[in-house]
């Protein structure tokens, strides 16, 4: 258990709906980081925060927004959803913004239908 | 832009065997190479990593090169066990700078035994 928890495990909905993934990082953690995973597909970054900031931003669809809030926690906000967007996305935590390990969180695995 | 190119996609090695995983990165500011390993439907681990400033890092049956001046790295396992068998991805990244992860591709290993 790397101590970063995602929520909802598993999401199924239908296109052109909304969600939103929530992310906890790891206790003393300043960095969330977002990633996506499609079937048999690396790891994609989508977007950093650190300290409530946006750090660092990948290759994340307009469609797609995040935030981190004042207690650390992190959301990704996925709307008008397509087939495409069915993956698996992870969040990570490190302590800084720097060179820092970051620790996967278990995932949310997303199915649009 | 920035990537990191990983090589072989796939891998089948004789359990006690070496394997060998390669990856090239093209941002000549990377400070900073993780590799992760993951396994079905789970969260990448960090397995090793590896800061700009060393050449080579050794983890008990894993070790990790960098040559900075061919922006190559490379993963080594030794005495390798059916439990090695998994996907495993390089990263690269700079800190400061743009402080993203650029991922590589992925290599699935297979461990016979």
């Amino acid at each position: 258990d790397s101590g970063v928890t995602q929520t909802p495990k598993h999401l199924i909905t239908a296109t052109g709906q909304r969600v939103t993934l929530r992310c906890s990082p790891r206790s003393g953690d300043l960095s969330v980081y977002w990633y996506q995973q499609s079937l048999d597909q690396g790891l994609q970054f989508l977007i950093q925060y650190y300290n409530g900031e946006e750090r660092a931003k990948g290759n994340i669809l307009e469609r797609f927004s995040a935030q981190q809030f004042p207690d650390l926690h992190s959301e990704l906000n996925l709307s008008s959803l397509e087939l495409g967007d069915s993956a698996l996305y992870f969040c990570a935590s490190s302590p800084g913004q720097g060179t820092d390990t970051q620790y996967f969180g278990p995932g949310t695995r997303l199915t649009v239908l | 832009g920035e990537n990191v190119e990983q090589h072989p996609s796939t891998l089948s090695v004789q359990e006690g065997d070496s394997a060998v995983i390669k990856c090239t990165y093209s941002d000549s500011a990377s400070n900073y190479f993780p590799w992760y390993k993951q396994e079905l439907g789970k969260r990448p681990q960090l397995i090793i990593d590896i800061r700009s400033n060393v050449g080579e890092k050794k983890d008990q049956r894993i070790a990790v090169t960098l040559n900075k001046t061919a922006k190559h790295f490379s993963l080594h396992i030794t005495e390798t066990q059916p439990e090695d068998s998994a996907v495993y991805f390089c990263a690269a990244r700079r800190s400061p700078g743009t402080y993203k992860y650029i991922f590589g591709t992925g290599t699935r290993l297979k461990v016979l035994a």
